[in-house]
């Protein structure tokens, strides 16, 4: 079975303060794919980044920037220099592959992350 | 190109009401999938199908049916809803299936009462 664990229910942190998001997985895939969705008070579904088993290179776009660590199985994400507009729920996500690819996501149950002006 | 869409917005049934959440997807995906999101739960996987006439069940199945005649459409039935199935549900498409980009509905919000 898998698992996605986010320790974190709820963050407040200060404009322009740098937080991170933890998420730990367990599965025993040995493909799978990890996902962030940001979820604004609006209440759509936002993809941020989807990253394969097999690439355990950092990636940043903008003030964003994932962490994918498999020796600790750990998918964390960072926001440098946080702003209001960040505030949302955020939800690690994760899809085993058996072969078929029929699976579906596995989410967290996801940090909210408050900016406080 | 709409994306995902669902119908309706709100709802509110009484307990043992049936009713089937509409779910359609125009970007010509395979793999569509319903979830359910309650208040510190995360989402969860109810059913999903990876292509017309193919459906299974996810991780909470009980009390909702699917069926998946054509590409584009893939309703979410509730036969008898019950208080437990008050909860926001979301609809999502992707072309082959988990490990893609999911796209997701804006949602339907569902009061059992």
């Amino acid at each position: 079975a898998q698992k996605v664990t986010q320790a974190q229910t709820e963050i407040s942190v200060v404009e322009k303060e740098d937080v991170t998001l933890d998420c730990v997985y367990e599965t025993r895939d040995t493909t799978y794919y990890l996902f962030w969705y940001k979820q604004p008070p609006s209440g759509e579904l936002v993809f941020l980044i989807r990253r394969n088993s097999f690439d355990e290179q950092n990636e940043i776009s903008g003030r964003y920037s994932w962490n994918f660590q498999k020796s600790t199985s750990s998918f964390n994400f960072t926001i440098t220099a946080s702003q209001v507009v960040d505030s949302a729920v955020y939800f690690c996500a994760l899809s085993g592959y058996s072969g078929g690819g029929a699976d579906g996501l596995t989410f967290g149950k996801g940090t909210h992350l408050i900016i406080q002006p | 190109n709409a994306g995902v869409t669902q119908t309706p917005k709100f709802q509110v049934l009484k307990t043992g009401q049936s009713m089937t959440l509409q779910c359609a997807q125009d970007m010509n995906h395979e793999y569509m999938s319903w979830y359910r999101q309650d208040p510190g739960m995360g989402l969860r996987l109810i059913h999903y199908s990876v292509g017309a006439g193919i459906t299974d069940q996810g991780e909470v199945p009980n009390g909702y049916n699917v069926s998946r005649s054509t590409t584009e459409d893939f309703p979410l039935r509730l036969l008898s809803a019950a208080p437990s199935q008050t909860s926001v549900y979301f609809c999502a498409s992707s072309w082959t299936g988990g490990q893609n980009e999911q796209y997701f509905g804006p949602g339907t919000r569902l009061t059992v009462t």
